[in-house]
């Protein structure tokens, strides 16, 4: 089964800032997902990605393959951005096994 | 718009009651899945299925079961409900192979008293 760590598991921060948040696991996958959380409780996708980088607005994520990491960056943060943002991975790498999570990064960000 | 809609956001039930948590899907997706998340624990799979009346056990399957009969539908049954099932549970659905996008539910708020 695929382990995943997440860092850091809570962090807050003043509008504007550049955010990072990190992921590794121990598997090597076929994809791996950063997901976000907001009070309440629905989960949406934001990310899906085997290699390189993928933008979507002020949203940044990375993947190196060989390290087995991943980063999430968001660039001029704003307080809407406040959720828990949670990395998931291939539970045993690959195939229609569901995925595996890291226990999220709660992330605040004051106005 | 892709939606998964699970049927209750909200339950209260007694211990030793049988709960059903339904959830549907609209995109024809082959695979489904039942998660829990609980706090400092995240989410942890419970049952899936890649394909009607096909399950397979996740991480933590004790205390649950759950039903396929048809595509667009997985529901997942607590037997005899305990007060250590009070939780968040999460349905999602996904096509294929995991390289693909996942929908989740908004969520069914469990507790048992």
């Amino acid at each position: 089964k695929n382990e995943v760590e997440q860092s850091p598991q809570n962090l807050t921060a003043q509008e504007g800032e550049f955010i990072t948040i990190n992921c590794s696991y121990s598997v090597g996958i076929s994809a791996l997902h950063w997901l976000q959380q907001h009070p309440g409780g629905g989960i949406v996708s934001l990310f899906m990605l085997s290699s390189g980088k993928k933008k979507h607005g002020r949203l940044i994520a990375t993947i190196n393959i060989q390290e087995k990491h991943s980063s999430l960056h968001i660039t001029a943060s704003h307080p809407r951005d406040s959720a828990v943002y949670i990395c998931a991975v291939p539970y045993s790498g690959g195939g229609a096994d569901g995925l595996t999570f890291g226990k999220g990064t709660h992330l605040i960000i004051q106005p | 718009d892709v939606k998964v809609t699970q049927s209750s956001r909200y339950l209260v039930k007694r211990t030793g009651e049988k709960v059903f948590l339904e959830c549907v899907q609209d995109m024809d997706h082959e695979n489904m899945f039942w998660y829990r998340q609980d706090p400092g624990l995240g989410l942890r799979l419970i049952y899936f299925s890649y394909d009607v009346k096909m399950k397979e056990k996740g991480d933590i399957p004790e205390g649950y079961s759950v039903s396929r009969e048809k595509k667009e539908r997985f529901s997942l049954i607590l037997e005899s409900a305990s007060t250590n099932q009070t939780s968040m549970y999460l349905c999602a659905s996904s096509l294929g192979e995991s390289g693909n996008t996942i929908y989740f539910g908004e969520g069914s708020w469990l507790t048992v008293v």
